[in-house]
């Protein structure tokens, strides 16, 4: 059964800086391509980042360039979001979400989310 | 980047009703769009992809058309269990934009 688990959020002050994992299990991890998507409570989905099976080629959201990197690490099935200079906007509901194939582009697993509230 | 706007906001129905939601975007894309379902509290659940493709182990009442900037989600027969938030996703573009939701509430 295909899970992705996400961990590492929580609370931060505005600037700071924070690191989501996502923990996959069931697939074939390192033939599959990642990415981050959030959502403000209540509110919308907003597509973050992306990165390929080998982890060559990333891509991010203009709202999150600069800012946050996506990394992963296919020894370990664990994908990763390094996010630094956090604002307050940037708070949310952060999930992992699997791309269904090869250059396929929409999500056909998804985490459970882990909420980041930026605030001081 | 390609817009997505769906209609309407919020839809009231009842169980057994055929619904169906409008997603448009602002410019062609083809066929590269997908529906989801989410509940409150619950990640996005995928639907449809490639407009009209059905997502294996999604029932059959729910289905997709379109192509180009118009885009539609119908549930034929409404069960209790779909009373939830749907989203349209377009991936023409790398920005992978969602469209801003339509919530289907019980009448």
């Amino acid at each position: 059964e295909v899970q992705l688990v996400e961990s590492g959020g929580g609370l931060v002050h505005p600037g700071g800086s924070l690191r989501l994992s996502c923990a996959a299990f069931g697939f074939k991890f390192r033939s599959y391509e990642m990415n981050w998507v959030r959502q403000v409570p209540g509110k919308g989905l907003e597509w973050l980042s992306y990165i390929s099976g080998s982890g060559g080629t990333t891509d991010y959201a203009d709202s999150v360039k600069g800012r946050f990197t996506i990394s992963r690490d296919n020894a370990k099935n664990s994908l990763y979001l390094q996010m630094s200079s956090l604002r307050a906007e940037d708070t949310a509901i952060y999930y992992c979400a699997r791309d269904d194939g090869a250059a396929s582009y929409y999500f056909d697993y998804w985490g459970q989310g882990t909420p980041v509230t930026v605030s001081s | 980047d390609v817009q997505l706007t769906q209609s309407p906001s919020t839809l009231s129905a009842s169980v057994g009703d055929r619904v169906t939601i409008t997603c448009r975007a602002s410019e062609s894309i083809s066929t590269w769009l997908a529906w989801y379902q989410q509940k409150p509290g619950k990640a996005p659940n995928l639907l449809i992809y490639k407009a009209s493709s059905l997502q294996s182990g999604v029932p059959s009442r729910f289905s997709g058309s379109g192509s180009g900037t118009e885009f539609t989600l119908t549930i034929s027969s409404l069960q209790p269990d779909d009373f939830a938030t749907y989203y349209c996703q377009q991936y023409s573009d790398f920005s992978r934009t969602f469209g801003q939701g339509t919530k289907l509430e019980i009448k």
